[in-house]
């Protein structure tokens, strides 16, 4: 059963619409990631969440929003999609209690086009 | 922002042939180092996890060994099988919690 799920699998947009991206989790892990892959570049970190402390990276753009209603659910809201934001989007969660996680579990990803 | 880079970028090997690929990291604020195996169409998955200078892990046919002092890691299949074929990321945990990931080794092995 997937313990990390991404909705939609695939999201089509169109330029400068705002569009959220979903990712649950039945690990009640308390860490959760959201990345951004473009073709043939690594995942690249966006932000993470500690429990509800946000951590945004300082090279994400403004265009990118996060929300963490409770422990299960995270979005990403990119607020005015470019072109260039087209790219798969990964979410992975972490068992942070310890302090340090020790594996990162992640959803299949959604694959964003910006038409 | 972080770099961790990954080579080869792509690698073709024969059925039945050994291979291995390099990770390299920073080596200030480490935590960890995780490889990842990632299939097409399917969620990344944990290879291995390491955290100690010397680190060697195994898993059938796959090992892998750290140095955190000089900043790299070794995943090595022996006797590569068409199953093997995926992208072998590798991730580097700092001491806050934030995975880098490299850009992976796409291997394919040929039947």
């Amino acid at each position: 059963d997937a313990m990390v799920i991404q909705n939609p699998r695939y999201q089509v947009t169109q330029f400068g619409k705002p569009v959220t991206l979903s990712c649950s989790q039945t690990l009640n892990h308390n860490v959760m990631y959201w990345y951004q892959q473009k073709s043939s570049q690594a995942p690249k970190l966006l932000f993470h969440y500690y429990d509800k402390d946000f951590n945004n990276e300082a090279d994400t753009p403004d265009n990118f929003q996060s929300r963490r209603p409770n422990t299960s659910f995270c979005f990403l809201d990119i607020r005015s999609p470019g072109l260039g934001d087209a790219a798969m989007y990964l979410c992975a969660t972490g068992d942070g209690t310890g302090g340090r996680i020790t594996e990162a579990f992640f959803g299949q990803g959604t694959r964003l086009t910006v038409v | 922002i972080l770099n961790v880079e990954q080579s080869p970028q792509s690698l073709h090997v024969q059925e039945g042939d050994s291979t291995n690929f390099t990770c390299s990291f920073p080596s200030s604020n480490f935590y960890a180092l995780h490889w990842y195996r990632w299939e097409t169409a399917k969620s990344p998955e944990a290879l291995f996890v390491m955290t100690l200078n010397g680190d060697e892990k195994k898993k059938g046919r796959i090992s892998a060994t750290l140095n955190t002092k000089e900043g790299y890691s070794y995943l090595y299949i022996k006797g590569s099988q068409p199953e093997d074929s995926a992208t072998y990321l590798c991730a580097f945990l700092n001491t806050g919690n934030q995975f880098y990931f490299g850009t992976g080794t796409s291997l394919t092995v040929i039947p």
